[in-house]
């Protein structure tokens, strides 16, 4: 059985940092392109980030390039994203979604997602 | 960017009505690559359909997608009580992956 879960969330000063971690398991990791889509109370999907099965192709929204640094470690299946600098506006529950395939990270749909993990940046 | 608008934002059907969403985009979405979701309240988003109108792993077949280009639907044939949701469209083909802002469909 496929699945994604995240931790690493929680509640956050502005201008501090956290750093969330997607657990994946019932699957190849190393072959699958991986995204992080957020959700502000209330609102919509975002995507935020995305990185190829390799990590050779990584992409960023322009509202968090410069503070969010995403990252894999195919040895311990594993996603990762480091926010740092966060803005109230970053207050939102985070989502790993698998792509369907690997390689480049575009083409391929998002078929599976974590159940999401909430981070709130407050004073 | 590709920006897409979801219509119409709210559908207030009853069970055993025929819903019909649309997803327009701004730009041509490349080789149709279009997905619906479907989210529920304190749920992950799960996929129902992409490539346009291919249905997911276990989607059931009253759910269709359909269109090319800037226009697409999704058509849920009957509603059941468990296909009351928001759902989002979302292309995939080039970053950003941007998604409409969904359509949430209520019990009339």
């Amino acid at each position: 059985e496929v699945q994604l879960v995240e931790s690493g969330g929680g509640l956050v000063k502005p201008g501090g940092s956290l750093r969330l971690s997607c657990a994946a398991s019932g699957f190849t990791f190393s072959s699958h392109s991986i995204h992080w889509v957020r959700q502000a109370p209330g609102k919509g999907l975002e995507w935020v980030s995305s990185i190829s099965s390799s990590g050779s192709y990584i992409y960023y929204a322009d509202s968090v390039k410069g503070r969010l640094t995403i990252s894999r470690d195919n040895a311990r299946n594993s996603l990762f994203l480091q926010m740092n600098s966060l803005r109230a506006e970053d207050t939102a529950v985070y989502y790993c979604a698998r792509a369907a395939a690997g390689g480049d990270p575009w083409s391929y749909y998002f078929d599976f997602w974590g159940q999401g993990i909430l981070v709130t940046v407050s004073s | 960017e590709i920006v897409l608008t979801q219509s119409p934002g709210t559908l207030s059907l009853s069970p055993g009505e025929r819903a019909t969403l649309s997803c327009r985009a701004s730009l041509s979405v490349s080789s149709n690559f279009l997905a619906w979701y479907q989210q529920k309240p304190g749920q992950a988003p799960r996929l129902l359909i992409y490539g346009a109108s291919s249905r997911a792993t276990g989607i059931p077949d009253r759910f269709s997608g359909g269109g090319s280009g800037t226009d697409f639907t999704l058509t849920i044939s009957r509603l059941e009580p468990e296909d009351f949701a928001v759902y989002y469209c979302q292309q995939y083909g080039s970053p950003p992956g941007t998604f409409g802002q969904g359509t949430k469909v209520e019990v009339k």
